[in-house]
């Protein structure tokens, strides 16, 4: 069963302080990694999407890295702000159709000043 | 910058009531999509829609729900009969082409509350 596993399921850290978010999976065939940011009561907004090639993705203070052959993959944020408070999802996609996408349940991070 | 806009963003019904969601896409976009996530789980495909059919629906859509794209903006979910457990977040999302390497963009979500 396709399944994505985020770690840790919670986190608080400080403003300013770096942080990283840990997601596996088990989906076979492997096309593509996703995270997302998704604010309290809003939509998931993209951070990052890498193909199985790929094994390192940034944009801005966040770096997404992949490891098709342990099938790991963790987001780094950097010098953290109050405004990165959010669920962070992992989502992976096999080659074909929308509906095996699989979504993580997610990583709550709250930063604090 | 052009999002996806949904809805009401809260709806409250009464169980075995139908209720509609509405969405509107990015106007420039091809491919639409209904997720849910219900409280404190994942976020959970539900359909995606092109040319006026659907093209993929999951274990979930089942015949309570039906998609519509009435005219050329809204892009619609109907749930004919509401159940207790269809409470949960609805998000609509739309992309340019099709394909999981394409960007998908989210709405803000509609919270619907059976009671």
């Amino acid at each position: 069963k396709n399944q994505v596993e985020q770690s840790p399921q919670s986190l608080i850290i400080l403003e300013g302080k770096n942080c990283t978010l840990q997601c596996n999976y088990t989906v076979s065939p492997f096309s593509n990694l996703r995270w997302y940011k998704q604010d309290t009561g809003r939509g998931p907004v993209s951070l990052t999407i890498m193909t199985f090639s790929e094994n390192t993705k940034s944009n801005g203070r966040y770096t997404a890295t992949l490891d098709a052959d342990t099938k790991q993959s963790s987001l780094h944020i950097t010098a953290s702000q109050l405004s990165d408070s959010a669920s962070y999802i992992c989502v992976v996609s096999p080659p074909s159709g929308y509906s095996t996408l699989t979504f993580g349940k997610g990583t709550m991070l709250l930063v604090s000043p | 910058e052009p999002e996806v806009t949904q809805t009401p963003s809260h709806q409250v019904t009464q169980m075995g009531q139908e209720v509609i969601l509405r969405c509107v896409p990015i106007s420039n976009h091809l491919y639409f999509y209904w997720y849910r996530q219900i409280l404190g789980q994942k976020v959970e495909f539900l359909v995606s829609f092109y040319n006026n059919e659907i093209s993929e629906k999951s274990e979930i859509f089942d015949d309570q729900f039906s998609v519509e794209r009435p005219d050329g903006s809204n892009f619609t979910l109907k749930i004919r009969s509401t159940k207790l457990e269809d409470s949960a977040m609805y998000f609509c999302a739309s992309s340019e082409a099709l394909g999981t390497t394409y960007e998908q963009y989210f709405g803000p979500g509609t919270r619907l509350t059976v009671t």
